[in-house]
């Protein structure tokens, strides 16, 4: 079990460059979320889904993008990367039952917007 | 609008000791998690509290939840090197999925 895989595990990006961060889980998990982690500040929820085609916003949504065609992935795109989207970035799913046994993170994925 | 506060944010002690780290929130939920997370690592789930009254506990560490008081704590016994890290609360907004975290503790044991 590979559990919640993110890649990549680094990147940098020039402001206004657009990317997918991937996310992947093999635990047929039905909710996945996307938080950043910014220093200070804990973790914010940008995107999450209950299930495949459902998508609804968090906390900070503002300029990511997302989709869930499939249970196994959730990729969030950067439409148009700012520097104020520098940050860690965590994938995040649970079962809809086992929300009680807490969510299942990915290692993250650290980026940098020059 | 949901706020999750802990305290303190910085905690140093000495091994051996105990100590509480306190989260509180401002709206009402009764799911609340705990996560520990070690320098440049992903989060590990400690404990998720469903009720009222909830305390769980996991060798030095204890977790509990006052719904009414929207205050939840976790207790640290005989404090040891091993715990150093980073402890975060979150809470589930509306039972929904949206969750919301603290700051985080950065927790120092020395020794």
């Amino acid at each position: 079990n590979a559990g919640v895989t993110q890649t990549p595990k680094f990147q940098v990006l020039k402001t206004g460059q657009s990317m997918t961060l991937q996310c992947a889980q093999d635990m047929n998990h039905e909710y996945m979320s996307w938080y950043r982690q910014d220093p200070g500040m804990g973790l914010r929820l940008i995107h999450y889904s209950v299930g495949a085609g459902i998508t609804d916003q968090g906390e900070v949504p503002n300029g990511y993008n997302v989709s869930r065609s499939t249970t196994e992935d959730f990729p969030l795109r950067l439409l148009s990367a700012a520097p104020s989207q520098t940050s860690v970035y965590f994938c995040a799913s649970s079962t809809r039952t086992g929300v009680a046994y807490g969510y299942t993170f990915g290692s993250g994925t650290r980026l940098t917007v020059v | 609008e949901l706020k999750v506060e802990q305290n303190p944010l910085f905690l140093s002690m000495q091994e051996g000791k105990n100590y509480t780290i306190y989260c509180n929130y401002s709206t009402t939920s009764d799911r609340l998690y705990w996560y520990r997370q070690d320098p440049g690592k992903s989060l590990e789930s400690l404990f998720v509290l469903l009720s009222n009254g909830a305390v769980k506990q996991e060798g030095r560490l204890m977790a509990s939840l006052d719904t009414k008081a929207r205050l939840s704590t976790l207790h640290i016994t005989a404090a040891v090197h091993d715990l150093s890290a980073t402890y975060f609360c979150a809470v589930d907004l509306y039972n929904n999925n949206d969750m919301r975290f603290g700051a985080g503790t950065r927790l120092t044991v020395k020794p």
